[in-house]
């Protein structure tokens, strides 16, 4: 059985610039959540992929985008990047919802650092 | 939205025991506890879903008082191994929100 996997591991972008983060779910997962975690805090919810859809999203705005592609990998958009957008990127790869009793499995992160 | 996490560090010597607490405003489903390592990606320990089911694989135990949307994370007899940051997460609708962590150090 495969873990998460994310790709780059670290990344180093000026302000202003795209940056796309990719991540390959766990065997089995059809759902994929995307975190952001700055240093010193818990992460924090950006959103969450099922079935190719978006299915929830957290207090992010629209420049954060994402893709769920058919065999469930999944990729992080980031427009018009700003220096507060340096922080380590967890994607999460799960069983379809169940009203919150489905258990995350964290890829090892992309490290994102805006100059 | 984010539970609040107590205390916010602890230093223990090995073999001492530790509680960690979560509380939410919200009425609790579920509570996860996660574990961090300095540079690594969280690694699950724990759910706790209400009516009392747990699901974990790590010798740790925990509880969960719907109550008063409480959980506690209880390390016993503590190893080096146990160092790192521990954190709850709640849900909401879709996203699983996280509180600040709680940082473990275990010391010789």
């Amino acid at each position: 059985e495969t873990g998460v996997t994310q790709s780059p591991t670290h990344l180093i972008k000026t302000r202003g610039q795209q940056v796309t983060l990719r991540c390959s779910s766990q065997s089995g997962h059809n759902t994929v959540s995307w975190y952001q975690q700055a240093l010193g805090q818990g992460p924090q919810f950006i959103f969450q992929y099922y079935r190719e859809e978006e299915n929830g999203r957290g207090n992010f705005p629209p420049r954060f985008s994402g893709l769920q592609f058919p065999n469930y990998s999944s990729e992080l958009n980031v427009n018009a990047l700003e220096l507060d957008d340096s922080a380590l990127y967890l994607c999460a790869s799960s069983p379809p919802w169940s009203g919150g009793a489905e258990t995350q499995y964290f890829g090892p992160g992309t490290r994102l650092l805006v100059l | 939205q984010q539970p609040v996490q107590s205390p916010q560090a602890v230093i223990l010597r090995e073999g001492e025991d530790a509680v960690i607490n979560c509380s939410s405003s919200k009425a609790l489903y579920s509570v996860h506890w996660y574990r961090q390592k300095h540079g690594e990606a969280p690694v699950f320990l724990m759910i706790l879903l209400k009516g009392g089911e747990q699901k974990g694989h790590e010798k740790i135990s925990a509880s969960f008082n719907e109550k008063k949307q409480q959980s506690s994370l209880y390390l016993t007899a503590s190893q080096l191994s146990y160092s790192g940051t521990y954190f709850c997460g709640t849900v909401s609708g879709y996203a699983l929100n996280f509180g600040k962590g709680t940082s473990l150090l275990v010391t010789p």
